[in-house]
């Protein structure tokens, strides 16, 4: 067990819907990275926030969103979903963002199907 | 980050070390060395990372070459629950700009045969 937890585990839903992704981070940990998971393009970094404020970007998707609550909890917003969309999706949390070859600890996942 | 290099797959008998390569012939000096796996869909597990000196822990054993160019994980007792996709990371030490997540390839799918 990492330490961070995401939920749900499981999602399914339509095209041109719209879902949010949970994301606690370990206890103590300031920056919050999403990852997508697919099986034509493997683990792909979309994001990360620490401390509140977005701090890098990826192949993050414009009908994608994120944030982070002062609580450091984070939320991932996935609008006008396409088939496509259908992954898994992992949150990671470390200490601080202050360096870069820090360790990242990773979520259970949680699997969207878009139908 | 600096590109690696693994073995699509290997195949270690239950009990034995596994042993997995990684080159990474195009590294730099500040770069660090990083091992995660995941099992079956699983989020990826932290298992060890090093700069230049061979680390252990409780996992697994980093021995990285002296030209920092290759390093190998080592796995010292295989056992079933250790099948999984081990990826090696090489990743900039220090604050700078740029992403910030870690860049995973394809990884080395290891099967630990009973």
């Amino acid at each position: 067990d990492s330490g961070v937890t995401q939920t749900p585990k499981h999602l399914i839903t339509a095209t041109g819907q719209r879902v949010t992704l949970r994301c606690s981070p370990r206890s103590g940990d300031l920056s919050v990275y999403w990852y997508q998971q697919s099986l034509d393009q493997g683990l792909q970094f979309l994001i990360q926030y620490y401390n509140g404020e977005e701090r890098a970007k990826g192949n993050i998707l414009e009908r994608f969103s994120a944030q982070q609550f002062p609580d450091l909890h984070s939320e991932l917003n996935l609008s006008s979903l396409e088939l496509g969309d259908s992954a898994l999706y992992f949150c990671a949390s470390s200490v601080e963002s202050g360096q870069r070859g820090e360790t990242q600890y990773f979520g259970p996942g949680t699997r969207l199907l878009v139908l | 980050d600096a590109k690696t290099t693994q073995p699509p797959s290997m195949d270690c008998a239950e009990g034995r070390a596994a042993n997995l390569p990684c080159n990474h012939s195009t590294i730099s000096g500040n770069e660090y060395v990083y091992w995660y796996r995941q099992i079956h869909s699983q989020g990826p597990q932290y298992i060890i990372h090093g700069l230049k000196n061979n680390e252990t822990n409780e996992m697994a054993s980093l021995i990285i070459t002296e030209d920092r160019k290759s390093s190998t994980l080592i796995l010292p007792h295989a056992t079933l629950r250790d099948t999984a996709v081990y990826y090696c990371i090489v990743r900039v030490s220090g604050s700078g700009g740029g992403a910030d997540g870690l860049t995973f390839g394809k990884g080395t799918h290891l099967i630990i045969q009973p």
